[in-house]
């Protein structure tokens, strides 16, 4: 059980459109999705918390309006960058918790390259 | 955000020998938890161990195992009869109340056989 599925796990885009990634809890109900971004070999660093059915908190630093942030249902939250540029290409993890803090589950991540 | 550091870049280890990862953070929090995390090539990020502040006792999984010395603010890991599947880049974390993590920069350890 508690099982979080990333989708795609690979994309590459051209500079200048937008690439949406989806993180879904596949056996529970997430009451909160984090989104991490990880550069190679360092660490990871919290964007945004995501709850079901309202706005996404996005920690500072991070610009909402290229990173938006959608948890739509308790089972799925998605990562749209906007207009991308090389300098988003990096790794997106995404985690899933049920509100207890020992329940947080981590997504296999998404590599996303920007040509 | 709440600081975590790991101040040991790499460590190599012989298989079944024993590593000490050294993590340390920075709080005014009385009541918070903390994690090892693993995160092998794969780059999937797996619960080592997990710790409550409340708690005195050490935790322990099986060949892992902790030493949480809360007034130091220090949590160090300890993998004892190292394996070539524990390679991998290991992560300290701290959770706050909000339930947000803060990584440490981690530590690759490569087990050697």
């Amino acid at each position: 059980g508690a099982v979080v599925s990333q989708h795609p796990s690979w994309v590459i885009c051209k500079s200048g459109t937008s690439v949406k990634i989806e993180c879904r809890s596949l056996d529970f109900q997430a009451t909160t999705m984090f989104w991490y971004r990880q550069f190679p070999k360092q660490s990871l660093m919290l964007m945004a918390t995501s709850n079901e059915g309202s706005k996404a908190t996005y920690e500072q630093g991070v610009e909402k309006d290229k990173f938006l942030i959608n948890h739509a249902s308790l089972t799925l939250s998605t990562l749209t960058v906007t207009s991308a540029h090389p300098e988003d290409s990096s790794f997106y993890i995404c985690s899933a918790g049920t509100g207890s803090p020992y329940e947080q589950y981590f997504g296999p991540g998404t590599r996303l390259t920007v040509t | 955000a709440q600081t975590v550091t790991q101040s040991q870049p790499e460590m190599s280890v012989q298989d079944a020998e024993t590593v000490t990862l050294s993590c340390t953070y920075d709080t005014s929090e009385n009541n918070y938890y903390l994690f090892w995390y693993k995160q092998p090539p794969s780059r999937q990020m797996i619960l080592v161990i997990r710790q409550e502040a409340y708690k005195q006792q050490n935790a322990t999984e099986n060949r892992f195992s902790v030493n949480f010395q809360k007034a130091a603010k220090s949590f160090s890991l300890k993998i004892s009869d190292s394996q070539l599947g524990d390679t991998a880049m290991y992560f300290c974390a701290f959770m706050s109340r909000d339930y947000k993590l803060s990584f440490g920069a981690g530590t690759t350890v490569t087990v050697r056989a």
